[in-house]
């Protein structure tokens, strides 16, 4: 099976855009989460999405959204970047994220960069 | 509060000297415990899971009810082992939450 797969891999974008990421998960995983990982932060949960519908939530601004389609792939949008938006995000596949003994598998990341 | 507390961001050893890798949690219950890891230049992936008490790459990790303590383990470092570390309880109502990480670094 293909893996998760994130594009596009890197981005530099200026302050006060938008930015939107795109994840395939696995194959019949139905669960997607997002992650933005930093040195200082670590890995902090944005949001999952189960059936097209945003299912968990973590505590980030509204600037923050996502969706996910019929085919379980799912987008996250950034507006009105910020400088400390500058990140890797990444993105988890998992069959139905709700067992909690369910593995979830990670994309490579979007790496990016505000100036 | 449902947490988990990795204390340690950066734990450096000697090649061959035996490393632990600490993880601490307060959820309600009796969680799976996972630890994935993140080589450089690779993606996140699991490493290892409580509920499968299987040693991968030399590494075990294991439960202490008592301290809600699910330390990973390995008795003799190698440098392929420098990695990022996170350790990841989940519950019903904690999913997708990992503890803030400890990067490992092996030295030579």
């Amino acid at each position: 099976k293909a893996g998760v797969t994130q594009t596009p891999r890197y981005l530099i974008k200026t302050r006060g855009q938008q930015v939107t990421l795109s994840c395939s998960p696995i194959s019949g995983h139905r669960s997607v989460s997002w992650y933005q990982q930093t040195p200082g932060q670590g890995l902090q949960f944005l949001f999952e999405y189960f059936s097209e519908t945003q299912r968990n939530k973590g505590n980030f601004p509204g600037r923050f959204s996502g969706r996910q389609f019929s085919n379980s792939r799912s987008e996250m949008n950034v507006s009105t970047l910020e400088l400390g938006d500058s990140a890797l995000y990444l993105c988890a596949s998992s069959l139905t994220g709700l067992e909690t003994r369910d593995t979830q598998y990670f994309g490579p990341g979007t790496r990016l960069t505000v100036l | 509060a449902q947490r988990v507390t990795q204390p340690e961001k950066l734990l450096s050893v000697f090649k061959g000297a035996p490393v632990e890798l600490k993880c601490n949690y307060s959820y309600s219950g009796s969680p799976e415990l996972f630890w994935y890891v993140q080589y450089s230049r690779q993606r996140l992936q699991l490493l290892l899971r409580h509920i499968s008490r299987e040693s991968i790459k030399g590494f075990t990790a294991d439960l202490n009810k008592g301290e809600t303590s699910f330390h990973l383990k390995k008795p003799f470092a190698q440098e392929e082992d420098s990695a990022m570390y996170y350790c990841a309880p989940r519950n019903n109502f904690n999913k997708f939450y990992f503890g803030s990480g400890t990067k490992l670094n092996v030295k030579p």
